[in-house]
């Protein structure tokens, strides 16, 4: 099956910094999603980005798919950005065998 | 609008015993799916459906087994807990035919131990 992997797997970042995760993948794929679950189990939906770029806010995700990597940017840190942050991909299409989740990136902002 | 929720959301069980959790979506969603999360881990796909009536196996069935009676209701049952099984179980729904985008919604999950 198709490979998601993840770096770094751990970050600790001071408040207010910039940082990039990074999501490669094994083969092509039609969607990704990230994703961050937050201190309390939570998975929260980020973004839907099978290619291109998109921006919410503080947030801001790259695919380049022909490459087979999806960045996401986190500025201006807040505290509230820890946990872990998920990237999953689905290589059937209209989702029908499911998304492969990479383990994720462990994000600590401290104070 | 709840979106995916599941029942229930912490449930311990010895070994041995048998348990059905429940996941309802009321976005009219096509596809539905259960997954699994083990410490350190990402999540891993049980089971799935497609459609009412349909079901099929994910990356680690074993030891589960789903139904689809409804569109709007997945439910996965274990008919001999094992303390193997003991994990956070997500459910997520997809609006699958109807076309881009297939973003996957998740519920809260359930934590369940088994002893």
């Amino acid at each position: 099956g198709i490979q998601v992997e993840q770096s770094p797997p751990d970050l600790i970042l001071q408040e207010g910094a910039n940082s990039t995760l990074r999501c490669n993948f094994s083969d092509s794929v039609n969607n990704l999603q990230w994703f961050h679950q937050n201190p309390w189990g939570q998975l929260i939906n980020l973004f839907y980005i099978p290619s291109g770029t998109k921006q919410n806010g503080r947030l801001s995700a790259t695919t380049v798919a022909t490459e087979r990597y999806s960045l996401l940017y986190i500025s201006s840190s807040q505290t509230t950005d820890s946990g872990v942050y998920f990237c999953a991909v689905d290589y059937s299409g209209g989702g029908a065998d499911g998304l492969t989740f990479g383990k994720g990136t462990h994000l600590i902002i401290q104070p | 609008n709840a979106g995916v929720t599941q029942t229930p959301k912490f449930r311990v069980l010895k070994t041995g015993q048998s348990m059905t959790l429940l996941c309802a979506q009321d976005m009219n969603h096509e596809y539905m799916y259960w997954y699994r999360q083990d410490p350190g881990m990402g999540l891993r796909l049980i089971h799935y459906s497609v459609g009412e009536g349909t079901t099929a196996k994910g990356e680690v069935p074993d030891g589960y087994n789903v139904s689809r009676l409804k569109k709007q209701n997945f439910l996965l049952g274990l008919e001999s807990a094992a303390p193997s099984q003991t994990s956070v179980y997500f459910c997520a729904s997809n609006p699958g035919t109807s076309g881009p985008p297939y973003e996957q919604y998740f519920g809260p999950g359930t934590r369940l131990t088994v002893t």
